[in-house]
């Protein structure tokens, strides 16, 4: 399996707030890295696909870059409503596998 | 608008089987796969598999192969997800979802807990 390390696992950030949340692949998955946000009680909400694809309908503060091993997603300017947890998931192989998470917490 | 909606919430013992169902619409059932992954409570997301809608194709997590069946009934444009022998780690809100890539469209949830 191809692991996914996010880093960090939490943050406390201010609204206004450039944020940047890492993943590293244990090989390369050239660009097939998606992120998603998750709240809780609800599904999770895909926000860029193919590393730096931006969802349609998704504010574009945010955006991802990256490709082989090392990725990130960034939010220019973090909003209330962005406060959740935010993963990453490869899609290089059959088998999918997540990050194990980065919550974003309000300071 | 694509739309998937799952079963309700499940109670079950340890060594119970669950079936999770996935009715889809707005979209051709068989154009897409469907993917099904869980949460655990305080865990993070776990990918279980997938089935072609189109041919029954299925792709199984190695640890889930020996308990998971995924199947569709393209009638019904319904996918659904058994899991036997459950134990208590089963305990987990599973997910389907649309594709074999990414997933832009999500079922609401399920809740399956399985408790003595």
């Amino acid at each position: 399996d191809i692991q996914l390390t996010q880093s960090p696992s939490s943050l406390s950030a201010s609204v206004g707030d450039i944020v940047t949340i890492t993943c590293r692949a244990s090989q390369s998955i050239s660009s097939y890295l998606n992120w998603y946000q998750h709240k809780p009680g609800r599904a999770p909400k895909l926000l860029i696909y193919g590393a730096s694809s931006l969802v349609s309908g998704v504010p574009s503060r945010f955006s991802g870059s990256g490709s082989g091993t090392d990725f990130t997603l960034t939010i220019s300017s973090l909003q209330p409503e962005d406060f959740a947890t935010y993963y990453c998931q490869q899609s290089y192989i059959t088998s999918w596998t997540f990050g194990q998470g980065t919550k974003v917490e309000i300071k | 608008q694509v739309q998937l909606v799952q079963s309700g919430a499940e109670v079950k013992k340890p060594g119970a089987s669950v079936k999770v169902s996935c009715k889809a619409s707005g979209y051709t059932f068989s154009s897409h796969a469907i993917t099904w992954v869980r949460q655990a409570p305080g865990q993070g997301l776990e990918w279980m598999g997938w089935i072609s809608a189109y041919n029954g194709k299925t792709y199984y997590a190695e640890k889930l192969q020996d308990r998971l069946t995924l199947t569709t009934d393209t009638s019904t444009s319904t996918a659904y997800m058994e899991l036997r022998s459950l134990r208590s780690d089963d305990t987990a809100v599973y997910y389907c979802l649309r594709g074999v890539e990414q997933g832009e469209n999500w079922g609401q949830g399920t809740l399956v807990a399985v408790s003595s």
